[in-house]
């Protein structure tokens, strides 16, 4: 069974600024990928970042990056320069990983981030 | 390219009702799986299509059932509506069973707000 952990029902951060989201898991898997979407209010979840459970380096993409702990079960959003249009809700979610299949995902509660002037 | 895309966008039923919803997965896209978001909570899995056949199921009761078109279109059904049934309903395309591939993306459509009074 995989399970995530969001413990933080909200966020607050001045815009320019970097802020951090947290995200721990459990799973018994052996290999799995580890992903944050952002749902802004429309509804529509939208994917951000991807982190392989054998991936040795953190992913990046563009002002989105993964903090992966492997050893912590630990795997945190960061927002360099947060922007006013990032305010929405962040899911972190996982699953197995097994070659050549999309495999359910399992997501945490969220963390709703607001962005401040 | 178009995306994921769900109709209807807005439902509103009785208890007891019947109710189908649609999705059509991202072009190219051959799988489909369908998660259910109640207020405030973190998507969760209901089951997934591939082939025509369904390949993984959540926990939710056979109250709720799918359908899988060959043109990778999907239903979903939802019998003898409960109070406890209105939710978001997402629906999600990946490319499964991609060779040699792990990381298989799922892009998520604008979802299904359904209301049962």
């Amino acid at each position: 069974a995989q399970k995530i952990t969001q413990t933080q029902p909200g966020m607050f951060v001045q815009e320019k600024e970097a802020v951090t989201l947290d995200c721990t898991y459990d799973t018994s898997d052996q290999s799995y990928g580890l992903f944050w979407y952002k749902q802004p209010s429309s509804g529509e979840m939208i994917f951000l970042i991807y982190q392989g459970s054998y991936d040795e380096q953190n992913a990046t993409e563009g002002r989105y990056s993964l903090n992966f702990q492997k050893a912590r079960k630990s795997a945190n959003l960061v927002i360099s320069a947060s922007q006013l249009g990032d305010s929405a809700m962040y899911f972190c979610a996982m699953r197995a990983l097994v070659t050549g299949t999309a495999s359910k995902l399992t997501f945490g509660t969220g963390t709703r981030l607001q962005v401040t002037l | 390219d178009a995306g994921v895309t769900q109709s209807p966008t807005h439902l509103i039923k009785t208890r007891g009702q019947q109710v189908t919803l649609r999705c059509s997965p991202k072009s190219g896209h051959d799988t489909v799986s369908w998660y259910q978001q109640a207020l405030g909570q973190g998507p969760q899995f209901i089951f997934q299509y591939y082939e025509e056949e369904e390949r993984q199921r959540g926990n939710f009761p056979d109250r709720f059932s799918g359908h899988q078109f060959p043109n990778y279109s999907s239903e979903l059904n939802v019998n003898a509506l409960l109070l406890g049934d209105s939710a978001l309903y997402l629906c999600a395309s990946s490319l499964g069973l991609a060779a040699g591939s792990s990381y298989n993306e799922q892009f998520f459509g604008p979802g299904t707000r359904l209301t049962v009074l």
